[in-house]
């Protein structure tokens, strides 16, 4: 079974502060991804990576970054935390072709004070 | 811009109801399509999913969808559902063009079930 893991499942963080969220995937899988839910506005994504040290923006970009040095491992950084980053992050991994399955972890609930 | 339109954003049914939920989406090209849910308290997990041949398509736990491409819908069916489908379902989409594997999420439909 492909098994994505998050760091933590719960995070509580102050504003201004840099926040690291970590992903790790055990199934080899090129493409790597880190989305945000919020209720009524489904899942939207942040970037994504394809390969070790690559990267696209996704969808909503602005205040995050993340990092890929090694293929099993996708962090994702705010820089900067504001409160309208308090939301659930999900990361997800997938082999490399558009038909393929993506695999989600379990999410972590960040709330930014 | 692409998008996913799910309308019906909470539905809820009597066990050994037929459900359907609504998934529309804005693009004229190539798509391939995937329904996922979310069960309490668990990882989102792929119900189905759908990119060539036969436009019926049968996923895990009775589920299936119809890709109707002259609607842009993909609809998600069940003909009798249990009290352990209560859970959030996403439809999403990817587009050709948009780069690989790289989905829209509709904004999801929380299903509740009543024993």
């Amino acid at each position: 079974d492909v098994k994505v893991t998050q760091s933590s499942r719960y995070l509580v963080k102050r504003t201004g502060e840099k926040v690291f969220l970590e992903c790790v995937q055990d199934m080899d899988h090129e493409n790597m991804f880190w989305y945000r839910q919020d209720p009524g506005l489904g899942l939207r994504l942040i970037y994504f990576s394809y390969d070790v040290k690559m990267k696209e923006k996704g969808d909503i970009p602005e205040g995050y970054s993340v990092s890929r040095e090694k293929k099993e491992r996708f962090s994702l950084i705010l820089e900067s935390a504001s409160t309208n980053q308090t939301s659930m992050y999900l990361c997800a991994s997938s082999l490399g072709t558009a038909q393929e399955t993506q695999y989600f972890g379990p999410g972590t609930r960040l709330l930014v004070l | 811009a692409q998008s996913v339109s799910q309308h019906n954003h909470h539905v809820i049914l009597s066990e050994a109801a037929s459900l359907e939920l609504g998934c529309n989406y804005s693009y004229g090209g190539t798509v391939n399509l995937f329904w996922y849910v979310q069960y309490p308290g668990q990882h989102l997990q792929l119900l189905l999913k759908y990119f060539s041949g036969d436009p019926l398509v049968k996923g895990i736990k009775g589920f299936e969808a119809e890709f109707i491409k002259s609607k842009f819908s993909f609809n998600l069916r069940k003909p009798s559902v249990q009290w352990s489908d209560t859970a959030e379902y996403f439809c999403a989409v990817n587009a050709y063009g948009r780069g690989p594997n790289k989905l829209i999420f509709g904004t999801g439909t929380l299903l509740a079930v009543q024993p």
